[in-house]
């Protein structure tokens, strides 16, 4: 069965960058689309990123509030997707998830990880 | 953007109740409507897509139900492991939102 696992998650002052990693394995990775979807503390699901497939040219997707801050990446010989975070605020403080996203389902998610801590604060 | 509002917010039902949780959308959505299931420290976890198409692995229990701007999920005869919150998500164009969630607890 297929899973994907978030790392790169860590403490980081407002202004600073960092790069989150999306490993995946089981399922043919360039077919697929990913996602990143966070969660504040205490609130709900916020979607901020999408690049689809290879067959589907590999475009991306931003949510307005991270557009011109976050960059989604992959890497289909290695299995990984990546999301670049500059100009960090403390308002980006969330859990980060990875999801793929689901074949005949529009744009839902099935194969979640189990997300990776963002702290923004000086 | 589809905004996605959720009804009601929380609800406390038993084991062994009916549950319904409704869904309504700011936008006609065609057929990308999707919920999810999460437990506190998890993950979310899909439990329906396309409206009604339960995901593989998910109880009977569970039925997503509704067209155009108005969707909603059952959960028939409520089990202990359904407690938790339940998001709907559109999932017909970028950007992709979900509602604000409804937390399931125990009464």
């Amino acid at each position: 069965e297929g899973q994907v696992v978030e790392s790169g998650g860590d403490l980081v002052q407002p202004g600073r960058s960092l790069r989150l990693s999306c490993t995946a394995s089981g399922f043919r990775f360039g077919e697929y689309a990913l996602g990143w979807v966070r969660q504040a503390p205490g609130k709900g699901l916020e979607w901020i990123a999408f690049i689809r497939g290879k067959n589907s040219g590999g475009t991306t997707e931003y949510a307005a509030s991270v557009k011109g801050r976050f960059t989604i990446s992959r890497d289909d010989p290695k299995n990984i997707a990546y999301l670049q975070m500059n100009s960090l605020k403390i308002e980006d403080t969330a859990v980060y998830y990875c999801a793929r996203d689901f074949w005949g389902g529009g744009y839902s998610f099935d194969y979640w990880g189990q997300g990776t801590l963002v702290t923004v604060s000086s | 953007d589809i905004q996605m509002t959720q009804s009601p917010s929380s609800v406390s039902a038993s084991v062994g109740d009916r549950v319904t949780i409704s869904c309504r959308a700011s936008q006609i959505i065609t057929n990308w409507l999707a919920w999810y299931q999460q437990k506190p420290g998890e993950a979310p976890k899909l439990l329906v897509h396309s409206i009604s198409t339960l995901q593989t692995g998910v109880p009977s229990r569970f039925s997503g139900s509704g067209s155009g701007t108005d969707f909603t999920l059952t959960i028939n005869s409520l089990q202990p492991e359904d407690f938790a919150t339940y998001y709907c998500q559109q999932a017909n164009s970028f950007p992709i939102t979900f509602g604000q969630g409804t937390r399931l607890d125990i009464k």
